[in-house]
């Protein structure tokens, strides 16, 4: 079946340690993106690519890095200079263009970080 | 200023009867697509349904009507005859074609909870 993968569902790291969140969609979609949602809020983007080996800041780019190597892939990496990582992270992809197109959704990955 | 505001934190509805989700929006691009999404307590996002800023009609899908009112930038989300599983957080996006690089933007959500 199409769709989007995200692992692992939880993760649960240390202050001060990288972590890198998986994202891999088989949909044959061009854009890509990586959301934060906190307890009770809306999303908010963090990076997004619409064409494989070019990726754009989002609203809250700050403290996390990504790359686009392959049309199936959009790995995120938390760094460690992110103040509040601690969160609820979605990965979506939909097909680009001129035309709108909703966008799908990974079920998500949960951080934590003590 | 907000793009998309969603007035209603939460919202209660008996079972069975129709319940309407507020949206508003705010762009300049003549070119938009207007989205609503359900996030049930699992986290999963879905697709519900979608509007576009030349649609003619108002868009339905199953239960799902998008009330669009384009002068007053509004997209309403009507679910008929509501079920216990209904109860979600809800989202509306809106995605601009020429502007905002085709991101989409969501608002703050509304969370549904169906009574039985």
């Amino acid at each position: 079946d199409g769709g989007i993968t995200q692992s692992p569902k939880y993760l649960f790291r240390k202050e001060g340690q990288n972590v890198t969140l998986s994202c891999e969609q088989n949909l044959n979609h061009d854009a890509m993106y990586w959301y934060r949602q906190d307890p009770g809020q809306g999303l908010r983007l963090i990076y997004y690519s619409q064409i494989v080996n070019d990726f754009q800041k989002g609203d809250i780019a700050e403290g996390y890095s990504v790359s686009r190597e392959k049309k199936e892939s959009f790995p995120l990496t938390v760094t460690s200079a992110q103040k509040n990582p601690t969160a609820f992270y979605l990965c979506a992809s939909s097909n680009s263009g001129t035309s709108v197109h909703e966008q799908y959704f990974g079920p998500g990955t949960r951080l934590t970080v003590t | 200023a907000q793009k998309i505001t969603q007035t209603q934190p939460g919202m209660f509805v008996q079972e069975k009867e129709a319940v309407t989700l507020d949206c508003t929006y705010d762009t300049s691009d003549p070119s938009y697509g207007l989205f609503w999404y359900k996030q049930p307590s699992s986290g999963e996002m879905i697709f519900l349904i979608y509007q576009g800023s030349y649609d003619q009609q108002n868009a339905t899908e199953g239960r799902y009507s998008l009330n669009f009112q384009k002068a007053r930038k509004s997209a309403n989300l009507v679910i008929s005859a509501s079920q216990l599983g209904d109860s979600a957080m809800y989202f509306c996006a809106m995605r601009e074609i020429n502007t905002n690089a085709g991101k989409s933007t969501f608002g703050d959500g509304t969370t549904l909870t169906v009574k039985p």
